[in-house]
């Protein structure tokens, strides 16, 4: 079975330009989360779908971050403009729904690494 | 504050050494409790979960202490294999987002 699986793995974009991160989460799973980690931070939520709904973005950092998920399959997360301190892993992870599914383990995908310059 | 405090390390310890890691929260509403191992560049993988009365898995025992708002994970007889950073990690409820401690990294020497 597949993982959870994020487009690009790369992306080096100049400070203004916008970037698309996408998710590809585990079948089956209503929940899907983005963190981010900056240099030298812990890891840190950004927002959680159930489904195709936002359950909690309440760790978006600004307005210049728009994410979505349409039909609740796979997510994206646009940066625009982007800004230097956007630089980071972005990862996406996801799990099964607590009241459906016996094993609610959250799966990581291998991250994006944005580097904006 | 940060809601997950680890002490980063590194930790640097000879093969079959054993080595404990310690991590505090701050919110006591926290439900569950996990250890995550990170390799560089790669994802974080759950490790184990942490429970109250204590759990093992082969060589790592993870151990949570609510009132004191503690959690531990000790590695016994450790293997080259075994450096990564591992993060503490902490759950409201099933399905609600994780805190992430900053994790603390071990590196076995042989």
């Amino acid at each position: 079975e597949a993982g959870v699986t994020q487009f690009p793995s790369h992306s080096v974009i100049e400070k203004g330009q916008t970037v698309t991160l996408r998710c590809d989460p585990i079948s089956g799973h209503d929940n899907l989360y983005w963190y981010r980690r900056v240099m030298g931070k812990e890891i840190k939520f950004l927002l959680h779908f159930v489904k195709e709904s936002k359950q909690d973005e309440s760790g978006m950092p600004n307005n210049r971050f728009l994410a979505e998920r349409t039909g609740g399959t796979y997510s994206t997360l646009k940066v625009q403009p982007a800004e230097l301190e956007d630089s980071g892993v972005y990862f996406c992870a996801s799990s099964q729904d607590p009241r459906t599914g016996i094993n609610t383990e959250a799966f990581f995908g291998q991250g994006t690494r944005l580097t904006v310059v | 504050r940060k809601e997950v405090e680890q002490d980063p390390g590194p930790f640097n310890v000879p093969e079959g050494a054993t080595v404990a890691f310690n991590c505090t929260y701050s919110n006591s509403a926290s439900q569950s409790f996990f250890w995550y191992r990170q390799d560089c560049r790669k994802e974080p993988k759950l490790l184990m979960s942490v429970y109250s009365s204590g759990n093992e898995d082969g060589r790592f025992t993870a151990q949570l202490n609510r009132a004191s708002q503690y959690i531990s994970l000790l590695i016994r007889d450790s293997k080259l294999s075994d450096s990564a950073t591992y993060l503490c990690v902490a759950q409201g409820w099933a399905g609600n987002m994780l805190t992430f401690g900053g994790g603390t990294r071990l590196m076995v020497k042989p």
